[in-house]
């Protein structure tokens, strides 16, 4: 089975902070994604990476940032924490570009921005 | 552009009752579509999909219809359990598309 680890299941920060959220697969996925979400909005992307090195806007990329320097992993960045970010956020990979392929969630990271 | 509409809930039902979720599509090629459920303090995993019209994906006792005449993907179960409450998401992914559309979801409670 396919394993997508985030490195936090809670966290809590302060406005003004750089924040990491961390995202590891284990199954040699090309894409990975980064989504919040928040109650009657659904899941909004984020970012998304199809390749190392590789990534692109999502529907909401405003105050955050990616990286991936390995396959396996990837990291949402909060450049400067707002109360606004507070939310969950869920990672995600997929094999290949095919369309028919299904993504692999994470547990989450419930994030609180005091 | 694409877009998934799913009904809002919550929807709340007695054990061994019959479950719709109604979602319907809008998106402009051929898409695959799926339900995903999430388990309470769980991320998304995938219930079941389709990736052609009139394809039945089904799992665990769930069931949907990829409609193309109606641009439709209902999720019906004949008999839920409590173990079923959980928020269910409606999605699609368009051909060659990195990204996958989710509807905003519905929460089903199953009442002992």
């Amino acid at each position: 089975d396919v394993k997508v680890t985030q490195s936090s299941r809670y966290l809590v920060k302060r406005t003004g902070e750089k924040v990491f959220l961390e995202c590891v697969q284990d199954m040699d996925h090309e894409n990975m994604f980064w989504y919040r979400q928040d109650p009657g909005l659904g899941l909004r992307l984020i970012y998304f990476s199809y390749d190392v090195k590789m990534k692109e806007k999502g529907d909401i990329p405003e105050g955050y940032s990616v990286s991936r320097e390995k396959k396996e992993r990837f990291s949402l960045i909060l450049e400067s924490a707002s109360t606004n970010q507070t939310s969950m956020y869920l990672c995600a990979s997929s094999f290949t570009q095919a369309y028919n392929q299904p993504q692999h969630f994470g547990d989450g990271t419930r994030l609180s921005i005091l | 552009g694409d877009s998934v509409t799913q009904m809002e809930g919550p929807v709340t039902l007695s054990e061994e009752a019959f479950l719709t979720i109604n979602c319907t599509y809008t998106a402009t090629g051929y898409p695959s579509l799926f339900w995903y459920v999430q388990y309470p303090g769980e991320g998304l995993q995938l219930l079941l999909k389709a990736t052609k019209a009139d394809d039945k994906g089904s799992n665990k006792g769930f069931e949907a219809t990829y409609r193309k005449e109606t641009t439709s993907f209902h999720l019906e179960k004949g008999s839920v359990q409590v173990s079923d409450s959980a928020v269910y998401f409606c999605a699609l992914s368009e051909t060659g598309g990195f990204k996958t559309i989710f509807g905003a979801g519905t929460r089903l409670f199953v009442k002992a």
